[in-house]
């Protein structure tokens, strides 16, 4: 079964300043999907960024970019220019793309991120 | 951006009561998902659902919960008899295709009293 382990219980970061989040996981699958979801005081999971495991290259979005090491099994998330918007509960996430799999998300237990003014 | 719905946004309920929680997947969406999140804890997978049947529960999809596509159009969650350990959000989830953009409701927060 895969694992999703998030070490960081808790992060802060100065408004503008840039904070990286991490993230292990643990598969004996070699395709699969890794996803950052966001989920702020209202509770909602918003999708930040998604890699897929066959892309060399890391995912970007706008000022949200991953750092993919497949070897290692870690997926950090780096925020830059961090807005006051970005304080959340951020969670990491796999997905199998195994066919015949249900493609359900395993999570992390998820990083709080306070961004400070 | 097209929408998950869930209602109602808050239940509220006495142990042993059933409930029924319900989704409305974003139209043309074929795999469908509960998730559910205890307080201060992680986001937990209960069951997915494809082709009008379950495709996967997780240990906590006891007896005591079964999912519904009654309409075409609603995914409902009941809890026959609840208990106070199911006070926890739950998350309805959609998508088009098995490695397509998972879609997440608001989240109905469950009270078990």
């Amino acid at each position: 079964a895969q694992t999703v382990t998030q070490s960081q219980p808790e992060m802060s970061v100065q408004e503008a300043e840039t904070v990286t989040l991490s993230c292990t996981y643990d598969t004996s699958e070699s395709d699969y999907y890794l996803f950052w979801y966001k989920q702020p005081p209202s509770r909602q999971m918003i999708l930040v960024i998604r890699q897929e495991a066959y892309k060399q290259q890391n995912a970007t979005e706008n000022r949200f970019s991953v750092n993919f090491q497949k070897a290692a099994k870690s997926f950090s998330l780096k925020i830059s220019d961090s807005q006051l918007g970005d304080a959340a509960m951020y969670f990491c996430a796999y997905r199998s793309a195994r066919g015949g799999s249900n493609y359900k998300l395993t999570f992390g237990k998820g990083t709080l991120l306070t961004v400070n003014p | 951006e097209p929408e998950v719905t869930q209602t109602p946004s808050h239940q509220v309920t006495q142990m042993g009561q059933e409930v029924i929680l319900r989704c409305v997947p974003i139209s043309n969406h074929l795999y469908f998902y509960w998730y559910r999140q205890i307080l201060g804890q992680k986001v937990e997978f209960l069951v997915s659902f494809y082709n009008n049947e379950i495709s996967e529960k997780s240990e906590i999809f006891d007896d005591q919960f079964s999912v519904e596509r009654p309409d075409g159009s609603n995914f409902t969650l009941k809890i026959r008899s609840t208990k106070l350990e199911d006070s926890a959000m739950y998350f309805c989830a959609s998508s088009g295709g098995p490695i397509e953009k998972l879609f997440f409701g608001s989240g109905t927060q469950l009270s078990v009293l």
